[in-house]
């Protein structure tokens, strides 16, 4: 199957920095990818969807100016957390889609903001 | 609007047990039907998919799933549990617009536990 990837798989940071996650399709074209928070032990949280050449679509509830979405090309999209605080700390996750509305999940992101 | 819930947030099998794991669905529309597993701190791995195509889906690892319209459920299975299944289960459904355009809707997941 088609393969995701995301970088870093950790980090950790202090609150009122700036983390970029990127995620990237590695041998397949993505128009739309899609960025995920998971809190420990609960499930998927759809954040955004990222859309190649044009704005975000953000959920409902999801700040937009804290997580900034990128997507710079068809293999490219960074999840940038502003002023990251310790209640941003979390598992991100991004996906890809492929046939039959199949998404393709990256390994994710784990944040700690100290 | 589109929903996924998962009974049990926690199944303990005992190593060569049936593995049952239920999911039911809410759609308007035919939906697709996905059941992925989680390791810890991992990425989610996809182990099989409803597309209308056929009512049992077989996927990787012995696992499969029944659709069931007329029930709502999509329950997966596996006749003999391994310890190597311990893991987190979420059952998604997705509606079926056009590509590009649609989105997963998770359950809450489930907990699978073996014991030896």
């Amino acid at each position: 199957g088609a393969v995701v990837s995301q970088h870093p798989s950790r980090v950790i940071c202090k609150s009122g920095t700036s983390v970029k996650i990127e995620c990237r399709s590695l041998d397949f074209q993505a128009t739309t990818m899609f960025w995920y928070r998971q809190f420990p032990k609960q499930s998927l949280m759809l954040m955004a969807t990222s859309n190649e050449g044009s704005k975000a679509t953000y959920e409902q509830g999801v700040e937009k100016d804290k997580f900034l979405i990128n997507h710079a090309s068809l293999t490219l999209s960074t999840l940038t957390v502003t002023s990251a605080h310790p209640e941003d700390s979390s598992f991100y996750i991004c996906s890809a889609p492929g046939g039959y509305n199949e998404q393709f999940f990256g390994p994710g992101t784990r944040l700690t903001v100290l | 609007a589109q929903s996924v819930t998962q009974l049990g947030s926690h199944v303990s099998v005992s190593e060569g047990a049936l593995v049952l794991l239920r999911c039911n669905y809410s759609s308007s529309v035919p939906p697709y039907l996905f059941w992925y597993v989680q390791y810890p701190n991992q990425g989610l791995q996809l182990l099989l998919k409803y597309t209308s195509a056929a009512t049992l889906v077989k996927g990787i690892n012995g696992f499969e799933a029944e659709f069931k319209k007329s029930e709502t459920s999509f329950h997966l299975t596996k006749p003999s549990a391994h310890m190597s299944d311990a893991a987190e289960y979420f059952c998604a459904v997705s509606d079926r617009r056009g590509s590009g355009t649609y989105k997963y809707i998770f359950g809450t997941g489930t907990r699978l536990k073996v014991l030896a």
